[in-house]
């Protein structure tokens, strides 16, 4: 069965960085796109970043343009997010997701990896 | 790119239909079939409910149905039970290299 399981949250301070990866399995992870998204304490969804199944093609939203960097290694079936000059704001339950069906969307994810931002 | 508009609570008995609209621009939901449905529940991660506007991913009751007009996307829900009790948030490909979510709505079942 499909599995995304999260690792590499914790507690840093502003200014700090953090990597969080995402462990896939179940599934031929090269062959999808995959999104990670996140959720502030008590407040909605906000999709981070979006990479293709090669890696050649990522976005990201503004809110973490130049600090954040999505990666994967298709041969450890491992997605990454390098997190840089982390700030308040960024505190939240970031979740990794797989796009099955080509929508920009997740239709599996993982249970999710909190980070918190404080000092 | 601003957040979709979701209204932030509806309610309805079980056994009655509910409808959770979501509100955007002809630069998202209008301009794209990219729209999707996610059901949270508290302290648990989203689960897809619908893709692609209209289409229900297998294993989802086909009481969830969704569906689109202009700038406007629709999740309904009919036959309401209890276990639907939960947060649902759209979700649209909004061009140049953008993913919008709108703000969630607490569904209550009465």
């Amino acid at each position: 069965q499909v599995q995304l399981v999260e690792s590499g949250g914790g507690l840093v301070k502003p200014g700090g960085s953090l990597r969080l990866s995402c462990a896939a399995s179940g599934f031929t992870f090269s062959d999808y796109y995959m999104s990670w998204i996140r959720q502030a304490p008590g407040k909605g969804l906000e999709w981070v970043s979006y990479i293709s199944s090669s890696g050649s093609t990522i976005y990201y939203a503004d809110s973490v343009k130049g600090r954040f960097t999505i990666s994967r290694d298709n041969a450890k079936n491992s997605l990454y997010l390098q997190m840089n000059s982390l700030r308040a704001e960024d505190t939240a339950v970031y979740y990794c997701a797989r796009d099955g069906y080509g929508d920009y969307g997740g239709d599996y994810w993982g249970q999710g990896t909190l980070v918190t931002v404080s000092s | 790119q601003s957040a979709l508009t979701q209204p932030r609570s509806v309610s309805g008995s079980p056994g009655q239909s509910v409808t959770i609209s979501c509100t955007g621009t002809s630069s998202d939901v209008g301009g794209y079939n990219y729209v999707s449905w996610y059901q949270q529940h508290p302290g648990k991660a989203p689960k897809l409910m619908i893709y692609d506007v209209s289409k229900r991913p297998s294993g989802v009751p086909d009481r969830f149905s969704g569906s689109k007009s202009g700038n406007t996307a629709s999740l309904t829900i009919s036959g309401l039970q209890a276990e639907d009790e939960a947060d649902y948030y759209c979700c649209s490909y909004a061009g140049s290299y953008n993913v919008v979510f709108g703000g969630g709505t607490k569904l209550t079942v009465l």
